[in-house]
């Protein structure tokens, strides 16, 4: 089957740089999603990476690489709003439509 | 903007009723989604519609059952709840068109008693 896996938790300090990894296997996958989910709200759209290489939006970056399996999110000057679950998402052909296969995400605890 | 919306923030209802979780897309998209999210386990994929009338099972199918008999509205049912059917439960609809980004509702957070 498809497995994504991404860390479980990671802490970093206000105004610094944090990388979130995810590394999936790569048969069946065609891009891959970040999103951001604030505790008890909905998942939010932060990047769609389809070609390898690195998308920058802003504080946020995002990279792929499909022959690796291999996917990051960066993000840059931390706030402590940025303290959230991270979800890496792969994009799965198939049947009628196109499904979503998330991993169980990162939850990101920013401190001063 | 895209905007999914759930019948119901909050939910509680005891083991061995029939809920009816509803959810509204107007963008008129396509796909709809079912998930459930439990801590450690992520989002995992109940089922989906990606037509009227259409269905697919997802990964965890049992015990839920769905309807969509209009575009924008996407029904998830449990037949006879179940104290382990406890959980946030999330709606999400995608265009279907080139386009696999999911927008999602709020949540509906059910308890089964």
């Amino acid at each position: 089957g498809q497995n994504i896996d991404q860390p479980t938790e990671m802490t970093a300090t206000e105004g610094a740089i944090v990388q979130i990894n995810c590394t999936y296997q790569t048969s069946g996958f065609n891009g891959l999603f970040w999103y951001q989910q604030h505790a008890g709200e909905a998942p939010t759209f932060l990047s769609y990476n389809v070609l390898d290489g690195l998308e920058e939006k802003g504080r946020f970056s995002s990279f792929l690489s499909r022959s690796k399996g291999y996917s990051y999110l960066l993000l840059k000057e931390l706030q402590m709003k940025d303290s959230a679950s991270y979800l890496c998402a792969g994009t799965l052909y198939g049947g009628a439509t196109n499904k979503l296969i998330f991993g169980t995400g990162t939850l990101l605890a920013v401190q001063p | 903007d895209v905007k999914v919306t759930q019948s119901s923030r909050y939910l509680v209802k005891r083991t061995g009723e029939k809920v009816f979780l509803e959810c509204v897309q107007d963008m008129d998209h396509e796909n709809m989604f079912w998930y459930r999210q439990d801590p450690g386990l992520g989002l995992r994929l109940i089922y989906f519609s990606y037509d009227v009338k259409m269905k697919e099972k997802g990964d965890i199918p049992e015990g839920y059952s769905v309807s969509r008999e209009k575009k924008e509205r996407f029904s998830l049912i449990l037949e006879s709840a179940s104290t382990n059917q406890t959980s946030m439960y999330l709606c999400a609809s995608s265009s279907g068109q080139g386009s696999y980004e999911q927008y999602f509702g709020p949540g509906t957070r059910l308890t089964v008693t």
